[in-house]
C-alpha cells in the first residue's frame, strides 16, 4: 500500500510569486487535509477537501486556495507569495471524514525570499 | 476553539530510562479525541497513540502509555525503556469528532511540540 506523498521535496520562490504544491493520498482516502508548519512551532490547519468539495477551512487568508481531483490527490496554491509562507506544508489523508486518524505525507519545505 | 499546551520544549532522557511528556488542552466539548505524534528529522509526523475522550482506560501501544485525565485536561505521554530511534519532536493533538460533511470538525489542533532527546 503507497502511502501519503508529497512534491516537490522543497522549493524556493520569491515574494509576490505563486507557488503549486501536490499530494497524492494513500490509496483508498476520500479525504484530505492541508497544514501549515512554521519552523519550531505545531501545525496549523489551512482546509480540507472531502470527495473534490472544501469541507473546513483555518485562519488563512484566501490567497490559500486548494483543489482536490477525482482520484482524490489534491493541490495547495499560494498567491502573492510572502515571507511568513516560509514552511512545512504537510498534506494528511483520511479514508472518510469520520476516520479519526489522519496519515501525513513527508511534507514540502518552502522557502520565500 | 480548542487550544493545546505543551510545556516543555525539551526533555531528555538516558536510553533505557521512562520519560514523560506533558500537554494540556483546553475544551467545552465533552467528546473528543487525542494524540500524540512523532516527528523525527525525515519530517513525517508519526501516530503514536490515541486516546478518546470517553474511554476511562488509559491507551497503551508497547513502550509508549498516555496518562488522560479528563477534569483536569492533561494528556501526558510516557516512554518506558527509551531508544535512541524515540528521539524527535513530539506533538500533543486535539480532534472534535467529525460532524459530517460541511463541518471543520475533523482538524487536528497541534501543540508547540516537545523535542526528545536521548543520550546513549
Amino acid at each position: 500500500e503507497t502511502g501519503v506523498t508529497q512534491s516537490p521535496t522543497h522549493l524556493i520562490k520569491t515574494r509576490g510569486q505563486q507557488v503549486t504544491l501536490r499530494c497524492s493520498s494513500q490509496s483508498g482516502h476520500n479525504t484530505v487535509s492541508w497544514y501549515q508548519q512554521a519552523l519550531g512551532q505545531g501545525p496549523q490547519f489551512i482546509f480540507q477537501y472531502y470527495r473534490e468539495e472544501e469541507n473546513g477551512r483555518g485562519n488563512f487568508p484566501p490567497r490559500f486556495s486548494g483543489l482536490q481531483f477525482p482520484n482524490y490527490s489534491s493541490e495547495l496554491n499560494v498567491n502573492a507569495l510572502e515571507l511568513d509562507d516560509s514552511a512545512l506544508y504537510l498534506c494528511a489523508s483520511s479514508p472518510t471524514i469520520w476516520t479519526n486518524e489522519q496519515f501525513f505525507g513527508p511534507g514540502t519545505r518552502l522557502t520565500v525570499l | 476553539a480548542q487550544t493545546v499546551t505543551q510545556s516543555q520544549p525539551e526533555m531528555s532522557v538516558q536510553e533505557a530510562e521512562t520519560v514523560t511528556l506533558s500537554c494540556t488542552y483546553d475544551t467545552s466539548e465533552s467528546d473528543y479525541y487525542l494524540f500524540w505524534y512523532k516527528q523525527p528529522p525525515s519530517r513525517q509526523m508519526i501516530l503514536v497513540i490515541r486516546q478518546e475522550a470517553y474511554k476511562q482506560q488509559n491507551a497503551t501501544e508497547n513502550r509508549f502509555s498516555v496518562n488522560f485525565q479528563k477534569a483536569a485536561k492533561s494528556f501526558s505521554l510516557k516512554i518506558s525503556d527509551s531508544q535512541l530511534g524515540d528521539a524527535a519532536m513530539y506533538f500533543c493533538a486535539y480532534r472534535s469528532p467529525p460532524a459530517g460533511i460541511g463541518a471543520s470538525g475533523s482538524r487536528l489542533t497541534f501543540g508547540e511540540g516537545t523535542q526528545l532527546t536521548v543520550n546513549p
